[in-house]
């Protein structure tokens, strides 16, 4: 049974770094094509996609965020850290981390699997 | 980036009626095109992938057509548990890309 979830702080303040955890179980993330992905949904707004973390350890970013995200896996505790700097109210939204693989080089699985999501409100 | 575009944003129906929603990529994404279900406060769940493959477990009233640019998902006969806002998705190339969704309301 696959399952993820999601943890890190409910509020930030503006200019703080971000730090979110995905911890998973039912697959691994030290073998395989399969790995996490980092998708967030600002209050009432459409889902964004922001990073994720296959195979090995091929990463991709955001390019409109790529200079903030870092995206990180712990394989031993079965975690993927998504850390995002100087943050603003902008970044205010449920962070979702889920299931991702890589089909090909430049193609990938459908992402199959959700956590709950997590709300985070950046606020002074 | 390769641009989705979904259409309606906001599509009224009734229990029982044939739904269709459309999805414009800006360029090719083959077959690398997923249709998700979100509803409120709920993380989204996937329905179709490559386009018109059902995902397991998603009910047979849910179908998705086409390849290149222009998709379709459709629902055959929408059901009370359908009111929800469907998002496509390209996964043919990073960065990833989501439609601005397509809420289905009750009429």
């Amino acid at each position: 049974q696959v399952t993820l979830k999601e943890s890190g702080p409910a509020v930030v303040k503006p200019t703080e770094t971000l730090t979110l955890t995905c911890t998973v179980s039912g697959f691994s993330l030290s073998s395989g094509r399969m790995g996490v992905t980092w998708i967030r949904q600002p209050p009432g707004k459409a889902l964004e996609w922001l990073a994720h973390i296959v195979m090995d350890d091929a990463k991709s970013y955001s390019p409109s965020l790529k200079n903030r995200l870092t995206i990180s896996k712990d394989t031993s505790r079965s975690q993927v850290v998504l850390t995002m700097t100087n943050v603003d109210p902008v970044d205010t939204a449920t962070y979702y981390c889920a299931r991702i693989g890589s089909h090909t080089i430049t193609t990938y699985t459908p992402i199959d699997f959700w956590g709950q999501g997590t709300l985070v409100t950046v606020s002074s | 980036d390769i641009q989705m575009t979904q259409s309606p944003s906001s599509l009224p129906a009734s229990v029982g009626d044939r739904v269709t929603i459309t999805c414009r990529a800006s360029q090719t994404v083959s077959i690398f095109l997923n249709w998700y279900q979100q509803k409120p406060g709920k993380a989204p769940n996937l329905l179709i992938h490559t386009a018109s493959s059902l995902q397991s477990g998603v009910p047979s009233r849910f179908s998705g057509s086409g390849s290149g640019t222009d998709f379709t998902l459709t629902i055959s006969s929408l059901q009370p548990e359908d009111f929800a806002t469907y998002y496509c998705q390209q996964s043919y190339s990073t960065p990833l890309t989501f439609g601005q969704g397509t809420k289905v309301e009750i009429k």
